[in-house]
């Protein structure tokens, strides 16, 4: 059964630095890896999507890298801003069937609450 | 990218009593999905919701408890039923679209519940 682990938990920092979540799986036979953002009480935003196949995917001030022979992903976000406060999700969907010849359901990890203070 | 619209977008109810709550997507999908995230926790799916057919329950989730409906290819309803302070989470709803040789996800706003 694939487990997702995000470390940190919480993470809090000022204004202006770099900073870098981490999201760890225990199957590395997965199809693809997905990050979102959920801000208190509301719904998940899609910020970056990576294929297996794919090592890095960028947007903006967010890069997220995948691993998926070590079963890691990183999401880097420069230059962190107030507006960036919220709580960061990794999903992985796995490889299923005969061969890998298909997808199953997604699995969270347990999300890194970050804060970015003025 | 998909719109989804979910309602209502939070509650405060009775216990004992019942909520449905409706999904709506701005196009048509195969699968609808229904998401539980209780408070502190991460996601965990309830069911899968497909046109036509019934609802596919995950481990630990039953019909009685969340009956869902699927009447189209753009609306979904999930209901939490007999409600106990238990059910207190936000419930979310997803689809997938399949694009160029990959599947992404894509969630509602999410219904906050507080059963009291």
């Amino acid at each position: 059964k694939q487990e997702v682990t995000q470390i940190p938990a919480a993470l809090s920092v000022p204004e202006g630095e770099n900073l870098v979540l981490n999201c760890s799986f225990t199957d590395s036979a997965i199809y693809n890896l997905q990050w979102f953002r959920q801000d208190p009480g509301k719904g998940l935003t899609s910020l970056l999507f990576i294929q297996s196949s794919q090592r890095e995917q960028t947007s903006g001030r967010l890069n997220a890298s995948l691993d998926k022979s070590s079963g890691r992903s990183t999401l880097y976000i420069a230059a962190s801003q107030p507006g960036d406060s919220a709580t960061y999700l990794c999903a992985v969907r796995p490889l299923e069937g005969a061969g890998g010849t298909s997808y199953g359901k997604l699995t969270f990890g347990q999300g890194t609450i970050l804060t970015v203070h003025p | 990218s998909a719109v989804i619209s979910q309602k209502p977008s939070r509650d405060i109810c009775q216990r004992g009593t019942s909520l449905t709550i409706q999904c709506q997507v701005d196009s048509q999908v195969t699968m609808m999905f229904w998401y539980r995230q209780q408070p502190g926790q991460s996601l965990t799916l309830i069911a899968t919701a497909n046109q036509g057919s019934e609802a596919t329950y995950e481990s630990g989730f039953v019909i009685d408890k969340f009956p869902i409906s699927r009447p189209n290819l753009t609306f979904s309803t999930l209901t939490v039923s007999n409600m106990s302070p238990e059910d207190s989470s936000i419930y979310l709803c997803s689809v997938e679209y399949f694009k160029v040789r990959h599947r992404e996800a894509f969630f509602g706003q999410g219904t906050r519940l507080t059963v009291v």
